[in-house]
Parts: C-alpha cells; sequence; structure tokens
C-alpha cells in the first residue's frame, strides 16, 4: 500500500500568515489522484481539494493544492480563525486508499 | 447531500456492532460509501469501501471481520464489524466515496468496545 507522509506534525502560525503543509507518498500516486481534508475536533473531515490541485466546492481560494508525482503540498495563503485545524492528505490512485497522519496548524 | 448515521454503541469484547448510514440528497446508487475511522486522538484510517455496483474492497487488516452492504430500497448503508476488540475502540465514519474521493462524510458513530 502507498503509505503518506504528512509534515511537519504540528505547525504554529499566527492568523495573516501562510501555511505551507506537505504530504510525501512512498511511490508516485497515479494521476495525482491526491486529496487534501481539513478536520476540526468533534466533526466529520472536509473535503478541501481533490485531484491534487482542484479546490471543492464552496472552498476558499486561500487554499491552494500543487504537487505531481509523490510530493504535495496544501498551501493556506493568509490564515484565519477558522483554519486552525487538522490537515489530513488522501491518496484514491491505489487501492487500498491512504491516509497520511495529519498536520495540526495550531495558534502560536 | 446528507449521511446521518446511528447512534453511539457500546460492545464487549468478542461482539459485533452494526453500524448505518443514510443518505439523502443525491442519487445513492450513483457513487459509493467508503468507510474510515478514527481512535481516540489519532488519525484516519480507510477501512474499505462499497462500489455503486455493490463490489466491495476491505483493507486486508479487517479481512474476514468486516462486511459492507447498501439497501438501495432505503439509501442506507451498513458496516459489520465482528470479533470486536478493545482496539476497536474509535469514531466510525461513512462518506460518500465518488471514485476515491470522499466528498460528503456522516456525523460519525462511536463505537466503544470494553469488558
Amino acid at each position: 500500500e502507498i503509505v503518506l507522509t504528512q509534515s511537519p506534525g504540528t505547525l504554529s502560525l499566527s492568523p495573516g500568515e501562510r501555511a505551507t503543509l506537505s504530504c510525501r507518498a512512498s511511490q508516485t500516486i497515479i494521476s495525482n489522484y491526491l486529496v487534501w481534508y481539513q478536520q476540526k475536533p468533534g466533526q466529520a473531515p472536509r473535503l478541501l481539494i481533490y485531484g491534487a490541485s482542484i479546490r471543492a466546492t464552496g472552498i476558499p481560494d486561500r487554499f491552494s493544492g500543487s504537487g505531481s508525482g509523490a510530493d504535495f503540498t496544501l498551501t493556506i495563503s493568509t490564515l484565519e480563525p477558522a483554519d486552525f485545524a487538522v490537515y489530513y492528505c488522501q491518496q484514491y490512485g491505489t487501492s487500498p486508499w491512504t491516509f497520511g497522519q495529519g498536520t495540526k496548524v495550531e495558534l502560536k | 447531500v446528507q449521511l446521518v448515521q446511528s447512534g453511539p454503541e457500546v460492545k464487549i469484547p468478542g461482539a459485533s456492532v452494526k453500524v448505518s448510514c443514510k443518505a439523502s440528497g443525491y442519487i445513492f446508487s450513483s457513487d459509493g460509501i467508503s468507510w474510515v475511522r478514527q481512535a481516540p486522538g489519532e488519525g484516519l484510517e480507510w477501512m474499505g469501501r462499497i462500489t455503486s455496483k455493490g463490489d466491495t474492497n476491505y483493507v486486508q487488516k479487517l479481512q474476514g471481520r468486516v462486511t459492507m452492504t447498501t439497501d438501495t430500497s432505503t439509501n442506507t448503508a451498513y458496516m459489520e464489524l465482528r470479533a470486536l476488540r478493545s482496539d476497536d475502540t474509535a469514531t466510525y465514519f461513512c462518506a460518500r466515496d465518488r471514485h476515491g474521493r470522499l466528498t460528503d462524510w456522516g456525523q460519525g458513530t462511536h463505537v466503544i468496545v470494553s469488558s
């Protein structure tokens, strides 16, 4: 199975700052079939980005995804208070689908 | 789109649990359903899925203990996990699976396995 490694584990930032989250795969992800989710405490995950770079419906344009092959990035251009959460990447190019371990974006 | 899951469960080791997920707001038969679990304080773990055609695909570690089904007459998906262990304690989520991207999620069902 494809192992996804997210870094850093925790990102301590202030509102207004830029967040850069990394997701590296143990092998190439077919067709860049990679998604990013946001999860807040006590809630279900929310789809942000799919196909590595396509924003899901209703997702603000401060969220952007990039990358290809085995190296992917989620960028939040200007952090807002609602963005402090845990972010997961997931690949759906090869079964079984797998998730990264998550990156927590916390208030500095 | 809404996915509404059944309520919390407390089970003893060795028992089985069956979680339901009722979908509305889209054509249920057009997409699959994935099941994802999250142990307390941990990350997300994909358990498997049932496709729109009814084919199932389970992670190897749960093979033989998990069964995923759907009832298209009620737009409901089910996940049954048998021979429960303490490390099955988790929140279980169903999610609309659109060719691998999980676009809509249920609210989660807490399952506690304890003697």
